[in-house]
């Protein structure tokens, strides 16, 4: 079955204080594994793609790297604005499988 | 830019009615992605369509049904609501399918049933 999990549920930071979001998964005919943020009442803002194993991606105070069984969110140096939750999806051309997400909340 | 358009973004329903969900791609964008989304849930994929005809079929109730129009217009259509139906539905589209992994999302139709 298509799985995607992701940890911790909820992450509180400090400004400036730099963490990693985890996402592993297990979804069939995967072809790209995707980064969204969503805030709150919002639709997913797509982030970053990750295509194969070793694969980074930056943007801004963000990172994304993929491994062949899981993902990473580096976050550097937070910013109270970077509060969201961010979410992991797995997928091919026709669906993508959402994880449950990580709140992140970074305070001043 | 242009951006997905959904309609309406709040809907009040009984139980047992009937509700119409509509979304309006990004121009050129072929295929067509419905989410619902609970509260505090991440997105359950429904139901996705690639020029016209349905591609992939997720966690859809029996009740629901969807299509993709000429016009790359596509309504999900949900009848005998639940109050488990109270959600947000997320309508996304894509350009120009295998090229690209990103999804563009609307803003969501929030329904909620009494």
């Amino acid at each position: 079955e298509d799985q995607v999990t992701q940890s911790p549920e909820a992450l509180r930071l400090q400004e400036g204080e730099s963490s990693s979001l985890n996402c592993s998964y297990t979804v069939s005919g995967l072809r790209g594994l995707f980064w969204y943020r969503q805030d709150p009442g919002k639709g997913p803002e797509f982030l970053f793609t990750l295509y194969s194993a070793g694969e980074e991606k930056e943007k801004e105070r963000l990172k994304a790297t993929l491994t062949k069984k899981e993902s990473f969110l580096h976050i550097t140096a937070p910013k109270p604005e970077d509060s969201a939750t961010y979410l992991c999806a797995g997928g091919g051309y026709n669906k993508l499988i959402f994880g449950a997400g990580t709140r992140l909340a970074v305070h001043p | 830019a242009a951006g997905v358009i959904q309609s309406p973004r709040h809907l009040i329903k009984e139980k047992r009615e009937t509700a119409t969900l509509k979304c309006y791609p990004i121009p050129r964008h072929d295929t067509v992605y419905w989410y619902q989304q609970g509260p505090g849930q991440d997105p359950q994929f429904l139901i996705s369509f690639y020029e016209k005809m349905q591609s992939d079929k997720g966690s859809i109730p029996d009740r629901f049904s969807a299509q993709q129009f000429s016009d790359y217009h596509s309504e999900l259509n949900m009848s005998s609501l639940e109050l488990g139906d109270s959600a947000l539905y997320f309508c996304a589209s894509r350009p120009d399918r295998g090229k690209t992994g990103e999804l563009f999302f609307g803003e969501g139709s929030r329904l909620t049933v009494l």
